[in-house]
This record gives C-alpha cells, sequence and structure tokens, in this order.
C-alpha cells in the first residue's frame, strides 16, 4: 500500500545531539511537510518542501532544518536538542498544494523524539 | 491563529451518530472546512472538507450552514474506533497550511 513512513517511531538522544528524524513516501506526491506537536497540543507545521522548493515557516526555530534530496525521502534535522525540543514529528505528503480534494494531506505515523 | 472554535470534548454511544460542530464564522468566501481526525498515537487522517455544499463520503458526511459561519461532521454509526481528536480547519486555496485548532475530543463508549 502506498503510505508515509517515518523511521525510527521513537528516538532518545541528548541535550545538544544532533539528531535526524527521516520521512519516505511510496505516493509520489511533490509536496512534503514536517509538524511538531507537542504534548497534548495541535500539530503545527514547522516547513515544508514543493518539489525542490523549500518554505520555512517565520516561527520556526533556527535549530531546524529540512534536506530533500529526492522526491521520495526528506529530513528533519536538529543541530542542538533542547528540552523544549521534545515532542512527536510528524511528515505528511500532498500531490499539490491546491484546497481540493485531490491535494489532501497524508501523514505518517510520527516520531517521538525523547531529550535527556 | 485557527480560525474555528470547537468543544472540547464529546461522548457518544457506540452504534449512534455522532455529530461535532464547529464555529468558523470569519470563513471568507474561497475557504474551505476540513476536518482530519487523530486517533491517539497516530498521525492525522484526513476525513472529509466541503466550500458550500454539504458532502458525504464513505466515513463521514459534513453539513455547512447556509451562510457558511458553521459546520457539523457526523459520523452515522460511531465505533469504539472513531474515538480521536477531530480538528476542524479553515482553509483556502492555493497553498494555505493547515492550522490545526484545539480540536474536539470525541469519546465513543460502548
Amino acid at each position: 500500500d502506498a503510505m508515509v513512513i517515518q523511521n525510527p517511531r521513537y528516538q532518545v538522544t541528548q541535550f545538544g545531539k544532533p539528531v535526524t528524524l527521516s520521512c519516505s513516501q511510496t505516493l509520489n506526491h511533490n509536496v512534503m511537510y514536517w509538524y511538531q506537536q507537542k504534548s497534548s497540543q495541535a500539530p503545527k507545521l514547522l516547513f515544508h518542501y514543493y518539489d525542490k522548493d523549500f518554505n520555512n515557516e517565520a516561527d520556526t526555530p533556527d535549530n531546524f532544518q529540512s534536506r530533500r534530496p529526492n522526491t521520495s525521502f526528506c529530513f528533519l534535522d536538529i543541530r542542538s536538542p533542547g528540552l523544549g525540543d521534545a515532542a512527536m514529528y510528524l511528515c505528511a505528503t500532498s500531490r499539490g498544494s491546491g484546497g481540493d480534494r485531490y491535494n489532501e494531506q497524508f501523514f505518517g505515523p510520527g516520531t517521538r523524539l525523547t531529550v535527556l | 491563529d485557527a480560525k474555528t472554535t470547537q468543544p472540547p470534548s464529546m461522548d457518544c454511544a457506540e452504534g449512534r451518530a455522532a455529530n461535532l460542530p464547529c464555529n468558523h464564522s470569519t470563513i471568507s468566501g474561497n475557504e474551505y472546512v476540513y476536518w482530519y481526525r487523530q486517533i491517539h498515537s497516530q498521525g492525522p487522517q484526513y476525513i472529509i472538507h466541503g466550500l458550500k455544499n454539504n458532502e458525504t463520503n464513505e466515513m463521514a458526511s459534513l453539513i455547512i450552514t447556509e451562510d457558511r459561519k458553521s459546520s457539523t461532521l457526523i459520523l452515522p454509526h460511531a465505533t469504539l474506533r472513531d474515538t480521536a481528536v477531530y480538528y476542524c480547519i479553515v482553509r483556502g486555496s492555493g497553498f494555505q497550511k493547515l492550522v490545526f485548532g484545539t480540536g474536539t475530543r470525541l469519546l465513543v463508549s460502548p
């Protein structure tokens, strides 16, 4: 089945130690998104790629970066994780970015990041 | 900021219809109403969306008032697996991000 895959599902890192989360998709979608969801809060968009074009949200900290080497893969890099970065990180994809049915977002299961 | 208001929680008996309301009084003419849900420890899942007309698919029905200032998501025969947080989101055409509000936590009980 076509899907959005996130690895690992659980990641533990140390304060200040760089960490990379990965996302892959078999949907061949043009757009890939990264969301942060802290405990008991709603998901919040960090950034997205439309093909190779990177779009950062204005309030996304510089500590967060992303790479998309090809259509299928997208990575979230946290350069120096702080305790406040502990959260679920969700990857999503969509065909395009318009508001119609064909551009619904498909989410992966998420990676839960713990910072010690 | 989210443009929608939803009750924080609702209960529903298994097999009964679950009617989840959403207020979006500042919605503009080209903005869609989207519904997603998030089952515990999973990513959000698209349910349905609409612009003006009522919509139905295999998961749910969406009723949008004539003035478009509110809508109701209907799960016709709720099951225990429908227990989740349901998010109502207003989103325009072109690229506009999904801004999740606080959602409604629906608990379906036997």
